[in-house]
């Protein structure tokens, strides 16, 4: 396995709560991403991260903030859960560049209820 | 807006048969191709990467081919075994996905 590591792997949580998910990587990659995956919409990329404090937004990246301020550690923040963010959130690394594959962590499901 | 569609969405096969998965993308100026399995519950493991100057990748039973200017990748599946079941996934590396082929080899 690519070293990535997502946490908290599970949580429940209340509307209108904030919520931070961590992606931490042991690979040193630039590039690092976070992805939502939902039934009938496939994977929808929210924001990545081209850098330590370099970050970009993605095609569904309202309600959603993000920070990396070491290149190990991209942290993507609900700032008001809704209902509507319930789903499995999936970081990546690597990517973004020519010749250089993607590699996925295991996914954390939040369920905001 | 980019898009990545995967046809068909769903493929069931009986053991042992030979099998491709279809991708169509939008964006012919890509830098690769990649594509993934997804098991249920799980997260997306790399299978190939297709560069830009390729036109094919190997990996054992997995040959995955890439026409820039069709704006068309196709994964191959040779000699189909029922542990190749699962949801094939292709990524135009512009950071957009098919909605995949969830594939189910019948023993």
């Amino acid at each position: 396995d690519a070293g990535i590591t997502q946490s908290p792997r599970h949580k429940v949580t209340e509307t209108g709560t904030p919520v931070t998910l961590r992606c931490h990587q042991t690979e040193n990659h630039r590039y690092m991403y976070w992805y939502r995956q939902d039934p009938g919409h496939g994977l929808r990329l929210i924001h990545y991260s081209y850098g330590v404090k370099d970050t970009d937004k993605g095609e569904v990246s309202d309600g959603y903030s993000v920070s990396r301020s070491k290149t190990e550690d991209f942290l993507l923040t609900l700032e008001s859960a809704t209902s509507s963010q319930t789903s499995v959130y999936f970081c990546a690394i690597g990517g973004g560049q020519k010749n250089t594959e993607a590699f996925f962590g295991q996914g954390t499901r939040l369920t905001v209820v | 807006k980019q898009e990545v569609t995967q046809i068909p969405a769903a493929l069931s096969v009986p053991e042992g048969e030979n099998l491709v998965l279809n991708c169509s993308f939008t964006d012919s100026a890509i830098y690769n191709l990649q594509w993934f399995r997804q098991d249920p519950g799980k997260g997306l493991t790399s299978l190939l990467l297709i560069q830009s100057s390729q036109r094919e990748q190997t990996s054992g039973r997995l040959n995955a081919s890439l026409d820039k200017s069709s704006g068309r990748s196709t994964l191959y599946i040779a000699a189909s075994q029922p542990g190749d079941s699962a949801t094939y996934l292709c990524e135009d590396n512009n950071l957009f996905f098919g909605t995949g082929t969830r594939l189910t080899v019948i023993p």
